[in-house]
């Protein structure tokens, strides 16, 4: 079971828009250390995606955008794509000296 | 350009050992944290181990139970994981993968990963 919980699934239609919810404590999210948000597509290596809770590294589309508040965090994805039928994690660092991720969500585009 | 090049996975058996490496180029070594990440087959990411720039801060995910050591090689860029008493639970993907804030995350570059399948 992952300290960060995670949707399993969610899914939509090209065009619309899906968030990706990312619920934690307090003594990870809730202490104020950064979300941040992966992006793994089928066979390959995770991608950073958002970090430090709402960053987007150079090239990523800004469709997609992150939020944080209190001891949760959102991924937001706006204009769904084929492309981005991935599975997305986010991460964050537990007070017990440890990192920790979420489960994962797979994204399916309808 | 920034690599990250894992070896040294295979296939071994229950009670084995086996060391990992992640060779990296295109930055400067030394400035920078690293960490281990696994994923099995099908599940989702798990972090294993991290260390410091200049090695001497290690931790370690409490599930190994200290089967685990990471270790780092400046003169060689080189990161190492020493895997001991193997068993069908570590079967996995290992990433080798920087973080650049040194605050335990974001990881901005991730190698292509190494697997590792435990099995009698």
């Amino acid at each position: 079971q992952s300290v960060l919980t995670q949707p399993p699934s969610v899914s939509g239609a090209p065009g619309q828009g899906v968030t990706i919810s990312c619920t934690g404590s307090g003594s990870n999210i809730g202490t104020g250390y950064g979300v941040h948000w992966y992006q793994q597509l089928p066979g390959t290596a995770p991608k950073l995606l958002i970090y430090d809770n709402v960053i987007r590294p150079s090239g990523v589309p800004d469709r997609f955008s992150g939020s944080k508040s209190g001891t949760s965090a959102s991924l937001a994805i706006t204009g769904l794509q084929a492309e981005d039928e991935a599975d997305y994690y986010c991460q964050s660092y537990d007070s017990n000296l440890s990192v920790v991720f979420g489960g994962g969500t797979k994204l399916t585009v309808l | 350009q920034v690599q990250l090049v894992e070896s040294g996975g295979g296939v071994v058996q229950p009670g084995d050992s086996l060391r990992l490496s992640c060779a990296a180029s295109g930055f400067t070594f030394s400035n920078f944290d690293l960490h281990w990440v696994r994923q099995a087959p099908g599940k989702g990411l798990e972090w294993v181990a991290f260390i410091r720039n200049d090695g001497s801060v290690k931790y370690y995910a409490d599930s190994l139970k200290g089967r685990f050591t990471i270790s780092r090689d400046a003169s060689k860029n080189t990161l190492y994981l020493q895997m001991n008493t193997l068993s069908s639970d570590d079967t996995a993907v290992y990433y080798c993968v920087r973080d650049p804030e040194g605050a335990m995350g974001p990881f901005d570059y991730w190698g292509q990963g190494t697997l590792v399948t435990v099995s009698s």
